[in-house]
């Protein structure tokens, strides 16, 4: 079946180094692909996404590009702020395989980015 | 405001005693599920409805029933909750229906179940 493998965290960071949150994916089908970011209390929202290949999600500074040919989907940002401080999940959505377009969650990575 | 809801937000319990988790949007949106987030877990769906009168199980269904009597709402049950459904669930709400993809989803901002 479907799955999302991501960097186990915590990662630890100091402000304005650069992030790479890696993801990689097993699907049946043309998934679509997201990452959703958990602040500390709070729900996930959209951070950004991708339906197709080559596609480069962008959003606060954050990117992903959707590599087909690695099944990859990592998350980078330039200079990370205390306030990316929380979680990233990364996620697929994908027709085939049974799943009807259901989300599909890695186990997130929690990032903390000290002053 | 466009807002997926869910009531209560916390809730402490003990076993055998019914409850049910509320979830309601605004947003006219056909898709809706359930998941419970455990530390090491991720998220794991329970349960899922494409539409009105349209659900369907998801990888951790067991100990849980849903209903979809109207399109905003999505109430979750736990007919005799046990300590090992302690966790933190969100609800969450999507335009895809009919199983199209690519479409963000809402989610709620969480209800943390503890059972005693």
């Amino acid at each position: 079946g479907d799955s999302v493998t991501q960097m186990e965290g915590p990662v630890t960071l100091s402000e304005e180094a650069f992030l790479t949150i890696n993801c990689t994916y097993t699907a049946t089908g043309y998934p679509s692909l997201f990452w959703y970011v958990q602040y500390p209390g709070e729900g996930l929202q959209l951070l950004l996404k991708a339906t197709k290949a080559d596609d480069k999600g962008s959003n606060k500074g954050f990117e992903a590009t959707y590599r087909k040919e690695t099944t990859s989907f990592h998350l980078e940002k330039g200079s990370v702020q205390v306030s990316d401080s929380a979680v990233y999940f990364c996620a697929l959505s994908d027709r085939s395989g049974g799943s009807q377009g259901n989300l599909i969650f890695g186990k997130g990575t929690k990032l903390s980015v000290k002053p | 405001e466009a807002q997926v809801t869910q009531n209560p937000r916390y809730l402490i319990t003990v076993t055998g005693k019914k409850l049910t988790v509320t979830c309601s949007q605004n947003m006219n949106h056909e898709y809706m599920s359930w998941y419970r987030q455990d530390p090491g877990l991720g998220l794991r769906q329970i349960y899922y409805s494409m539409n009105v009168e349209v659900t369907d199980k998801g990888d951790v269904p067991e100990g849980y029933k849903v209903s979809r009597k109207e399109k905003r709402n999505f109430p979750l049950i736990l007919e005799s909750p046990s300590p090992n459904q302690t966790s933190l669930y969100f609800c969450a709400s999507s335009p895809n229906g009919q199983g199209r993809i690519g479409y963000e989803q809402y989610f709620g901002p969480g209800t943390r179940l503890t059972v005693t």
